[in-house]
């Protein structure tokens, strides 16, 4: 089965700081990965998703970034944190392969990165 | 951009009773529908998905779909305590070549004793 480890758990960083969240994924080849953020008391927004080694769709224009340096690691990325970008930074693994319309591929979460922005 | 729209609640209900959590969505095309639960400060774990008009049953869940309402609904029955969280309602977009995940804001179920 497919594990999702995330990394750190944790981190309060001040204003214009960089950032770097990793996640990666274990028990799968090829997955499709998301990056999603979770503001406080406010729904999931999608950010970032990739099917592949350096292939990422970003879905908001923002101060953030993606990599997918390798198979089954997806990084995001700041060069300089606002205060509005405090969040539950969440990684998600949505199957594998080529996707088609009709697939039913479901999103498997990561146990999140929270940072608190000062 | 697709939506989709919860109350947020919260839902109160009592100790045994059903609790009854909805959710509409906006594009009419959409043909996957998910409900996550989501405890305080934990990530999203998925309860149901459903295809197909009608009802789907998992033990103590069932998830309803009507496309021609646009609407989705997740039943709890024998509600506990246990199940106070929030439910995330989540429709799946396929664009661009690329399935996504579009998520409700969330319905916070409070079950008291």
């Amino acid at each position: 089965s497919q594990t999702i480890h995330q990394w750190p758990a944790t981190l309060v960083q001040p204003v214009g700081s960089p950032l770097s969240l990793e996640c990666t994924v274990e028990g799968t080849s090829n997955p499709n990965l998301y990056w999603y953020r979770q503001a406080a008391g406010r729904g999931l927004q999608l950010l970032f998703y990739s099917v592949g080694i350096g292939q990422i769709s970003s879905e908001v224009p923002q101060n953030l970034s993606a990599s997918r340096p390798q198979d089954r690691q997806f990084i995001l990325s700041s060069k300089k944190l606002l205060l509005s970008d405090s969040g539950f930074y969440l990684c998600a693994w949505g199957g594998q392969g080529p996707l088609t319309i009709s697939g039913a591929n479901v999103l498997t979460f990561g146990a999140g990165s929270r940072l608190t922005v000062l | 951009q697709k939506e989709v729209e919860q109350n947020s609640g919260p839902l109160s209900v009592p100790e045994g009773a059903i609790a009854s959590l909805n959710c509409t969505y906006s594009d009419r095309g959409s043909q996957s529908f998910f409900w996550y639960r989501q405890y305080s400060g934990k990530s999203p774990e998925l309860i149901m998905s459903i295809y197909s008009n009608g009802d789907k049953e998992d033990g103590r869940f069932t998830a309803q779909l009507n496309k021609a309402s646009q609407y989705v609904s997740l039943l709890i029955r024998d509600s506990q305590p246990s199940d106070s969280a929030t439910y995330l309602c989540a429709v799946r977009e396929f664009s661009g070549g690329y399935n996504k995940l579009i998520f409700g804001a969330g319905t916070r179920l409070a079950v008291h004793p």
